[in-house]
């Protein structure tokens, strides 16, 4: 089946350090990834869309020049929090489309997010 | 913005027994998606429905694509003690061809043996 890994799985950095998440497709080539955002006890949140090659669509409330996206190959997306806050601690989820007709998502492990 | 109204939030069960849930929306929908989730991790695919009235069954999960196609329904039978954890529907828009898909606020399963 098709596999998404991320890395890290867990990660704590200091209030006004920026993070890199990665995001990669295992099995399969990833025409569009997207970038989800879960709190506790909730669902999942749609932050951005990212395309091979072009600039990623983000949803309306999030800011591009905070969370900053790269999908370079067809294999990896990475998700880039600049400047961060503890408001940003989070559960961050990535997921992959293939490049068939089917747009059934396979999501990543998850990242959590800890800012002190 | 888009909503999937899931139902119910939360459910306590015992272990053999039946279970459903159901997401509705406003709006139709052309792909109906079902997840788990346990904690700390991804939501993984459990079904996917492409056609209005298809009816598809994984193992124990059987979902339905509702006619109107603006709901539909997961059933797991016989329930067992690794059923825990987060479940939801997820549907596409006709409008979208990017993949894009509205998410449900989950169903908390537990299991008790």
């Amino acid at each position: 089946g098709a596999v998404v890994s991320q890395h890290p799985s867990r990660v704590i950095c200091k209030s006004g350090t920026s993070v890199k998440i990665e995001c990669r497709s295992l099995d399969f080539q990833a025409t569009t990834m997207f970038w989800y955002r879960q709190f506790p006890k909730q669902s999942l949140m749609l932050m951005a869309t990212s395309n091979e090659g072009s600039k990623a669509t983000y949803e309306q409330g999030v800011e591009k020049d905070k969370f900053l996206i790269n999908h370079a190959s067809l294999t990896l997306s990475t998700l880039t929090v600049t400047s961060a806050h503890p408001e940003d601690s989070s559960f961050y989820i990535c997921s992959a489309i293939g490049s068939g007709d089917s747009y059934e998502q396979y999501f990543g492990p998850g990242t959590r997010l800890t800012v002190t | 913005g888009q909503q999937l109204n899931q139902s119910p939030q939360s459910m306590f069960i015992q272990e053999g027994e039946d279970v459903s849930m159901n997401c509705t929306s406003s709006s139709i929908f052309n792909t109906w998606l079902w997840y788990k989730q346990e904690p700390g991790e991804g939501p993984v695919l459990l079904i996917a429905l492409y056609k209005a009235g298809e009816l598809t069954s994984n193992g124990r999960l059987t979902a339905q694509f509702g006619i109107t196609r603006k709901d539909s329904f997961l059933n797991i039978s016989a329930s067992i003690p690794s059923d825990v954890g987060i479940y939801f529907c997820a549907g596409q828009l006709p409008a979208s061809n990017t993949g894009k898909l509205i998410f449900g606020q989950g169903t908390t399963l537990q299991v008790k043996p």
